[in-house]
Protein backbone atom coordinates (compact mmCIF):
# COMPACT_ATOMS: atom_id res chain seq x y z
CA UNK A 1 0.00 0.00 0.00
CA UNK A 2 1.69 3.44 -0.90
CA UNK A 3 -1.19 6.05 -0.50
CA UNK A 4 -2.87 7.81 -2.88
CA UNK A 5 -0.50 9.69 -5.61
CA UNK A 6 -0.85 12.27 -7.48
CA UNK A 7 1.21 13.51 -10.49
CA UNK A 8 2.56 16.20 -11.32
CA UNK A 9 3.18 18.11 -7.40
CA UNK A 10 3.11 21.53 -9.75
CA UNK A 11 2.16 22.71 -12.42
CA UNK A 12 2.77 26.26 -14.10
CA UNK A 13 0.73 26.92 -17.02
CA UNK A 14 -0.32 30.44 -18.65
CA UNK A 15 -3.35 31.44 -18.66
CA UNK A 16 -5.81 29.83 -21.51
CA UNK A 17 -4.05 26.70 -21.51
CA UNK A 18 -5.26 23.16 -20.51
CA UNK A 19 -4.17 21.01 -18.01
CA UNK A 20 -4.41 17.69 -16.85
CA UNK A 21 -3.90 16.12 -13.09
CA UNK A 22 -3.91 12.16 -12.52
CA UNK A 23 -4.91 10.29 -9.30
CA UNK A 24 -3.96 6.60 -8.01
CA UNK A 25 -5.59 5.93 -5.17
CA UNK A 26 -5.17 2.95 -2.55
CA UNK A 27 -5.64 0.05 -4.84
CA UNK A 28 -8.26 -1.23 -2.90
CA UNK A 29 -10.48 1.84 -1.98
CA UNK A 30 -13.60 2.21 -4.01
CA UNK A 31 -14.59 5.40 -3.81
CA UNK A 32 -12.41 8.79 -5.27
CA UNK A 33 -12.75 12.29 -4.38
CA UNK A 34 -11.21 15.14 -5.62
CA UNK A 35 -10.89 18.67 -3.51
CA UNK A 36 -9.77 21.93 -4.28
CA UNK A 37 -7.61 24.08 -1.39
CA UNK A 38 -6.32 27.33 -1.78
CA UNK A 39 -4.03 29.25 0.86
CA UNK A 40 -5.57 29.48 4.27
CA UNK A 41 -8.19 27.21 3.61
CA UNK A 42 -9.57 23.97 4.20
CA UNK A 43 -10.47 21.83 1.35
CA UNK A 44 -13.63 22.40 -0.89
CA UNK A 45 -15.48 19.07 -2.55
CA UNK A 46 -15.55 19.09 -6.18
CA UNK A 47 -16.67 15.41 -7.15
CA UNK A 48 -16.76 12.01 -5.79
CA UNK A 49 -16.23 8.76 -7.81
CA UNK A 50 -18.11 4.93 -6.66
CA UNK A 51 -15.70 2.78 -8.70
CA UNK A 52 -16.18 4.55 -12.40
CA UNK A 53 -19.26 6.21 -11.57
CA UNK A 54 -19.04 9.99 -10.97
CA UNK A 55 -21.89 10.46 -8.77
CA UNK A 56 -21.77 14.11 -7.59
CA UNK A 57 -20.30 17.11 -8.95
CA UNK A 58 -19.93 20.31 -7.13
CA UNK A 59 -21.49 23.57 -8.31
CA UNK A 60 -17.48 24.72 -7.90
CA UNK A 61 -16.76 22.54 -10.89
CA UNK A 62 -17.53 24.86 -14.16
CA UNK A 63 -17.65 23.51 -17.47
CA UNK A 64 -13.89 23.61 -17.65
CA UNK A 65 -13.77 21.26 -15.50
CA UNK A 66 -14.25 17.50 -16.63
CA UNK A 67 -13.09 14.46 -14.03
CA UNK A 68 -13.17 10.69 -15.32
CA UNK A 69 -12.18 7.43 -13.32
CA UNK A 70 -12.57 5.13 -16.67
CA UNK A 71 -11.68 1.66 -15.09
CA UNK A 72 -12.54 2.82 -11.59
CA UNK A 73 -8.93 2.71 -10.62
CA UNK A 74 -7.35 6.24 -11.12
CA UNK A 75 -8.25 8.93 -11.95
CA UNK A 76 -8.00 12.04 -13.93
CA UNK A 77 -8.98 15.62 -13.14
CA UNK A 78 -8.86 18.16 -16.54
CA UNK A 79 -9.33 21.99 -16.27
CA UNK A 80 -9.70 23.66 -19.92
CA UNK A 81 -8.62 27.12 -20.85
CA UNK A 82 -7.52 27.86 -17.13
CA UNK A 83 -7.87 30.78 -15.53
CA UNK A 84 -5.73 32.80 -12.79
CA UNK A 85 -8.84 31.54 -10.37
CA UNK A 86 -8.01 28.24 -11.23
CA UNK A 87 -4.68 28.58 -9.33
CA UNK A 88 -4.64 26.65 -5.86
CA UNK A 89 -3.79 22.83 -4.48
CA UNK A 90 -5.68 20.17 -6.26
CA UNK A 91 -6.05 17.06 -4.00
CA UNK A 92 -7.83 13.65 -4.04
CA UNK A 93 -8.58 11.50 -1.83
CA UNK A 94 -9.79 7.93 -1.52
CA UNK A 95 -11.63 5.64 0.85
CA UNK A 96 -13.46 2.23 1.51
CA UNK A 97 -16.78 1.93 3.51
CA UNK A 98 -15.18 -1.81 3.92
CA UNK A 99 -11.86 -0.60 5.25
CA UNK A 100 -11.98 1.92 8.08
CA UNK A 101 -12.89 5.28 8.20
CA UNK A 102 -10.15 7.12 7.40
CA UNK A 103 -9.87 9.25 4.20
CA UNK A 104 -6.48 9.10 3.07
CA UNK A 105 -5.45 12.12 0.92
CA UNK A 106 -2.85 12.32 -1.88
CA UNK A 107 0.25 15.60 -1.32
CA UNK A 108 -1.85 17.12 -4.00
CA UNK A 109 -1.37 19.12 -7.35
CA UNK A 110 -0.25 22.75 -6.66
CA UNK A 111 -1.35 24.62 -10.21
CA UNK A 112 -0.24 28.29 -10.57
CA UNK A 113 -1.78 29.66 -13.73
CA UNK A 114 0.49 32.75 -14.46
CA UNK B 1 -25.02 25.17 3.38
CA UNK B 2 -22.84 24.04 5.82
CA UNK B 3 -20.91 26.07 8.76
CA UNK B 4 -18.08 24.65 10.05
CA UNK B 5 -15.71 27.47 12.08
CA UNK B 6 -12.66 27.27 14.21
CA UNK B 7 -9.83 29.50 15.00
CA UNK B 8 -7.50 30.66 12.52
CA UNK B 9 -4.22 30.73 15.09
CA UNK B 10 -3.08 28.77 18.27
CA UNK B 11 0.46 29.07 19.93
CA UNK B 12 1.70 27.32 22.80
CA UNK B 13 4.71 26.47 24.29
CA UNK B 14 6.20 22.85 23.70
CA UNK B 15 5.23 20.46 26.60
CA UNK B 16 2.35 22.21 26.89
CA UNK B 17 -1.60 21.51 25.91
CA UNK B 18 -3.75 23.14 23.36
CA UNK B 19 -7.37 22.47 22.85
CA UNK B 20 -8.78 23.46 19.01
CA UNK B 21 -12.39 23.90 18.91
CA UNK B 22 -14.78 23.68 16.42
CA UNK B 23 -18.51 24.18 15.73
CA UNK B 24 -20.19 23.11 13.43
CA UNK B 25 -24.17 23.31 11.49
CA UNK B 26 -24.54 21.40 8.79
CA UNK B 27 -28.08 20.04 7.14
CA UNK B 28 -27.00 16.05 8.16
CA UNK B 29 -23.99 14.79 10.62
CA UNK B 30 -22.12 11.70 9.99
CA UNK B 31 -19.12 11.83 11.95
CA UNK B 32 -16.56 14.28 12.33
CA UNK B 33 -12.93 14.14 11.94
CA UNK B 34 -9.93 15.86 12.57
CA UNK B 35 -7.04 16.13 10.15
CA UNK B 36 -3.28 17.67 10.63
CA UNK B 37 -1.41 19.10 7.55
CA UNK B 38 2.04 19.71 7.44
CA UNK B 39 2.84 22.95 4.58
CA UNK B 40 2.75 21.72 1.22
CA UNK B 41 1.75 18.01 2.58
CA UNK B 42 -1.43 16.33 2.38
CA UNK B 43 -3.72 16.07 4.80
CA UNK B 44 -3.34 13.24 7.27
CA UNK B 45 -6.17 11.57 9.16
CA UNK B 46 -6.03 12.37 13.44
CA UNK B 47 -9.08 11.14 14.63
CA UNK B 48 -12.62 10.45 14.69
CA UNK B 49 -16.05 10.72 16.03
CA UNK B 50 -19.79 10.08 15.43
CA UNK B 51 -21.02 9.67 19.23
CA UNK B 52 -20.82 11.80 21.93
CA UNK B 53 -18.03 11.95 24.05
CA UNK B 54 -14.34 11.74 23.98
CA UNK B 55 -11.92 9.61 21.86
CA UNK B 56 -8.12 9.21 23.19
CA UNK B 57 -5.39 8.20 20.78
CA UNK B 58 -1.81 8.73 22.57
CA UNK B 59 -1.38 12.23 22.73
CA UNK B 60 -4.37 13.47 20.67
CA UNK B 61 -8.15 13.32 22.27
CA UNK B 62 -11.11 14.59 20.33
CA UNK B 63 -14.62 15.00 22.09
CA UNK B 64 -17.58 15.68 20.16
CA UNK B 65 -21.24 16.98 21.67
CA UNK B 66 -23.84 16.45 19.21
CA UNK B 67 -26.13 18.39 20.37
CA UNK B 68 -24.44 21.58 20.46
CA UNK B 69 -22.27 21.40 17.59
CA UNK B 70 -19.42 21.57 19.06
CA UNK B 71 -15.90 19.20 19.09
CA UNK B 72 -12.27 20.01 20.05
CA UNK B 73 -9.50 18.49 19.48
CA UNK B 74 -6.63 17.96 22.62
CA UNK B 75 -3.13 18.01 21.84
CA UNK B 76 -1.02 17.04 25.10
CA UNK B 77 2.82 17.12 25.87
CA UNK B 78 3.10 19.54 22.90
CA UNK B 79 6.36 18.83 20.31
CA UNK B 80 7.92 20.97 17.63
CA UNK B 81 6.77 18.61 15.29
CA UNK B 82 2.77 19.09 15.52
CA UNK B 83 2.97 23.07 14.29
CA UNK B 84 0.48 22.64 11.47
CA UNK B 85 -2.51 22.73 10.21
CA UNK B 86 -5.30 21.24 12.14
CA UNK B 87 -8.50 20.83 10.17
CA UNK B 88 -12.17 19.82 11.25
CA UNK B 89 -14.31 17.74 8.89
CA UNK B 90 -18.11 16.85 9.01
CA UNK B 91 -19.44 14.27 7.15
CA UNK B 92 -23.49 15.01 6.79
CA UNK B 93 -24.25 12.05 4.18
CA UNK B 94 -23.14 9.07 2.91
CA UNK B 95 -19.54 9.93 1.76
CA UNK B 96 -18.45 13.89 1.38
CA UNK B 97 -16.54 15.80 4.15
CA UNK B 98 -16.96 19.69 4.67
CA UNK B 99 -14.36 21.15 6.03
CA UNK B 100 -13.48 24.02 7.97
CA UNK B 101 -10.73 26.64 7.37
CA UNK B 102 -8.13 25.38 9.58
CA UNK B 103 -6.54 26.45 12.88
CA UNK B 104 -2.64 26.96 12.53
CA UNK B 105 -0.86 25.73 15.94
CA UNK B 106 2.45 27.12 16.21
CA UNK B 107 4.68 25.40 18.93
CA UNK B 108 7.34 27.37 20.80
CA UNK B 109 10.53 26.22 22.55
Amino acid sequence: DTGVSQDPRHKITKRGQNVTFRCDPISEHNRLYWYRQTLGQGPEFLTYFQNEAQLEKSRLLSDRFSAERPKGSFSTLEIQRTEQGDSAMYLCASSSPTRGIGYTFGSGTRLTVV
Amino acid sequence: GQNIDQPTEMTATEGAIVQINCTYQTSGFNGLFWYQQHAGEAPTFLSYNVLDGLEEKGRFSSFLSRSKGYSYLLLKELQMKDSASYLCAVRDGDYKLSFGAGTTVTVRA
